[in-house]
């Protein structure tokens, strides 16, 4: 099965600062989505990106599906922004599968 | 409209024990997955059902877990004999369709401890 792998896996910076968080996967997918996983356990939708670019406030998320990969950009970051940032890609076989997750700690 | 929902929130449960977990579509998905969340890890495939069948029930860990769909809309995730090593938060996510070409959305989990 394919393989999804998510740097860096942590990440600490300070309020305002940008970050980009990345993932990379093993074979072609059919479908990505990025989550952001709260404190309290809940995943939240932030892109359903199979290709291309999106946009959403301060996020923003491009995805390659030729080279495999896919960048999160998060701008200006908040307290609030802190927490398991997950990537997810879709086999053929409709099963979706995670990384491990980048665990980012922004700063007051 | 609601989201997808989970009962109960929290499950502590004694070894040897059975367990039911419920999982609530959003309205109109077809397609329903389980998941399970390990401490630090991402969350695990269990299984996927379009409509009332198992399409894929390959990440089942073995045979005392079994899920059930039986109209197409809520779920029930059942584990007999449970074990310590179950301890885990398990995930339910739906999206209208098969998962290659929608959005999937996922519940608050239900957090299992066995002890």
């Amino acid at each position: 099965g394919i393989q999804v792998e998510q740097s860096p896996p942590d990440l600490i910076l300070q309020e305002g600062a940008n970050s980009t968080l990345r993932c990379n996967f093993s074979d072609s997918v059919n479908n990505l989505q990025w989550f952001h996983q709260n404190p309290w356990g809940q995943l939240i939708n932030l892109f359903y990106i199979p290709s291309g670019t999106k946009q959403n406030g301060r996020l923003s998320a491009t995805t390659v599906a030729t080279e495999r990969y896919s960048l999160l950009y998060i701008s200006s970051s908040q307290t609030t922004d802190s927490g398991v940032y997950f990537c997810a890609g879709v086999n053929r076989d409709d099963k979706i599968i995670f990384g491990k997750g980048t665990r980012l700690h922004i700063l007051p | 409209g609601a989201g997808v929902s989970q009962t109960p929130s929290n499950k502590v449960t004694e070894k040897g024990k059975y367990v039911e977990l419920r999982c609530d579509p959003i309205s109109g998905h077809t397609a329903l997955y389980w998941y399970r969340q390990s401490l630090g890890q991402g969350p695990e495939f269990l299984i996927y059902f379009q409509g009332t069948g198992a399409a894929d029930d390959s990440g089942l860990p073995n045979d005392r877990f079994f899920a059930v769909r039986p109209e197409g809309s809520v779920s029930t995730l059942k584990i007999q004999r449970t074990e310590r090593g179950d301890s885990a938060v398990y995930l339910c996510a739906s999206s209208l369709g098969p998962t290659s070409y929608n959005e999937q959305f996922f519940g608050p989990g239900t957090r299992l401890t066995v002890l």
